[in-house]
């Protein structure tokens, strides 16, 4: 069963840089793309952007360059940086394992999500 | 971008009764090369992460009820439940896959009348 949880602080600073992790387990991360969707309190889902192992990356452009998404094949485990954050970045930040069709696809399974909160 | 545009917002059913959820995209999701349209249906219970139930707008996933199904093509699509049960209240997504960014709609929140 795979399974994914995030980790990383929960409350950032308004202009630092928001890191977050994902450990997969029982999954290899070379296997398939992975991917990073955020919701802010009561609100819907934004994706973020997805990456392969080999490199491959595709962002949203709403979020303007400030995101990059790596993988660390000897941990398992995938990376979000979201710089210079404003309070609107505030949101749970979910990982999620990507069904890649074509340029994009559907999300399962899904981490818990970890809340983070940008505040001074 | 697609965007997704669902409706109702909300809707209160009584258990055992039908739940209808709309999702219309802004352009076509259907790809023409292989007949499929490229939307997937998520459910969401509260402090929950989203679930996957349905892809290709109207393929089961595995385990969901069969009382869950997934309607539509190109622009506008439908997610029923036939009849409801108590957990299924949820908010409902819609997603489309047909181009990045990927897009969802604004979520239906089912809840008992």
């Amino acid at each position: 069963q795979v399974q994914l949880q995030e980790s990383g602080p929960g409350l950032v600073k308004p202009s630092e840089t928001l890191s977050l992790t994902c450990t997969v387990s029982g999954d290899s991360i070379r296997s398939h793309f992975w991917t990073w969707i955020r919701q802010p309190p009561g609100k819907g889902l934004e994706w973020i952007g997805h990456m392969h192992h080999s490199g491959s990356t595709n962002y949203n452009p709403s979020l303007r360059g400030r995101v990059t998404i790596s993988v660390d094949t000897s941990k398992n485990q995938f990376s979000l940086k979201l710089t210079s954050v404003t309070a609107a970045d505030t949101a749970v930040y979910y990982c999620a394992r990507l069904a890649a069709v074509a340029e994009g696809g559907w999300f399962d399974p899904w981490g818990q999500g970890t809340l983070v909160t940008v505040s001074s | 971008d697609i965007v997704m545009t669902q409706s109702p917002d909300s809707l209160a059913v009584s258990l055992g009764e039908r739940a209808t959820i709309n999702c219309k995209s802004s352009q076509s999701v259907l790809y023409s090369s292989n007949n499929k349209n490229y939307l997937a249906w998520y459910q969401q219970k509260p402090g929950q992460p989203p679930k996957l139930l349905i892809s290709w707008a109207s393929t089961r996933e595995s385990g969901v009820p069969d009382r869950f199904s997934g309607s539509g093509s190109g622009t506008d699509f439908t997610l029923t439940i036939s009849s409801l049960q108590a957990e299924d209240v949820a908010v409902y997504y819609c997603q489309q896959y047909y181009s990045t960014p990927l897009t969802f709609g604004g979520g239906t929140k089912v809840e008992l009348k």
